[in-house]
């Protein structure tokens, strides 16, 4: 059984520009959710997605956007990118509200 | 507003002894809470949740406390081992089936010595 890969590991873009960031979930689920994790503090909410539909919202502008797959794969795109949004990204899947396993999370640097 | 925070940010134990890692939440509406613990270079691994029903759940060496009236849970670990070491999130949502939702504290840095 695989479990939750992330894709990349690490990136640097400049600010403006936009980023996409991949996550492959665990065989079977059809759930995952993004997280954004700052140095120095825990990961926070960004968005859900079930059988690819959004399901849930955390405090995130517009610009942070995503997608679900049939696979069940996602996607995080985030436009216009600032300072602030270098973090570790984190995703999770489930299967329906079961427990979450984590991914290893993609480093963002934005210079 | 942090809505919930973990107030040590690291802790430091002796092998065979007990770690007791708190967490404190403001927002009533959670009622179901988790923890996770986190290696470098990992995602976070669920350990252990709780209801607001009880008071109290264990699995192994791992035991959660809740005290709903003080908005206080701590996560107990006896006897605590090296490979314990890691950093320990706790987390709280509005029902388990938003526990994909969850708000996280900061994390609290356990340190178990030989």
């Amino acid at each position: 059984e695989t479990g939750v890969t992330q894709s990349p590991t690490h990136l640097i873009k400049t600010r403006g520009q936009q980023v996409t960031l991949r996550c492959s979930s665990q065989s079977g689920h059809n759930t995952v959710s993004w997280y954004q994790q700052a140095l120095g503090q825990g990961p926070q909410f960004i968005f859900q997605y079930y059988r690819e539909e959004e399901n849930g919202r955390g405090n995130f502008p517009p610009r942070f956007s995503g997608l679900q797959f049939p696979n069940y794969s996602s996607e995080l795109n985030v436009n216009a990118l600032e300072l602030d949004d270098s973090a570790l990204y984190l995703c999770a899947s489930s299967m329906n509200t079961d427990t979450q396993y984590f991914g290893p999370g993609t480093r963002l640097t934005v210079l | 507003d942090q809505q919930v925070k973990q107030n040590s940010p690291s802790l430091s134990v002796q092998e065979g002894r007990i770690s007791i890692l708190n967490c404190d939440y403001t927002n009533s509406m959670f009622d179901y809470f988790l923890w996770y613990k986190k290696y470098p270079a990992e995602g976070p691994t669920f350990l252990i949740s709780i209801s607001s029903i009880k008071d109290k759940n264990e699995d192994g060496r791992f035991t959660v406390f809740l005290n709903k009236s003080a908005k206080h849970l701590s996560l107990h670990i006896v006897p605590s081992q090296p490979g314990d070491s890691a950093v320990y999130f706790c987390a709280a949502s509005a029902g388990d089936t938003n526990a994909g939702k969850s708000t996280f504290g900061d994390g609290t840095t356990l340190t178990v010595k030989p």
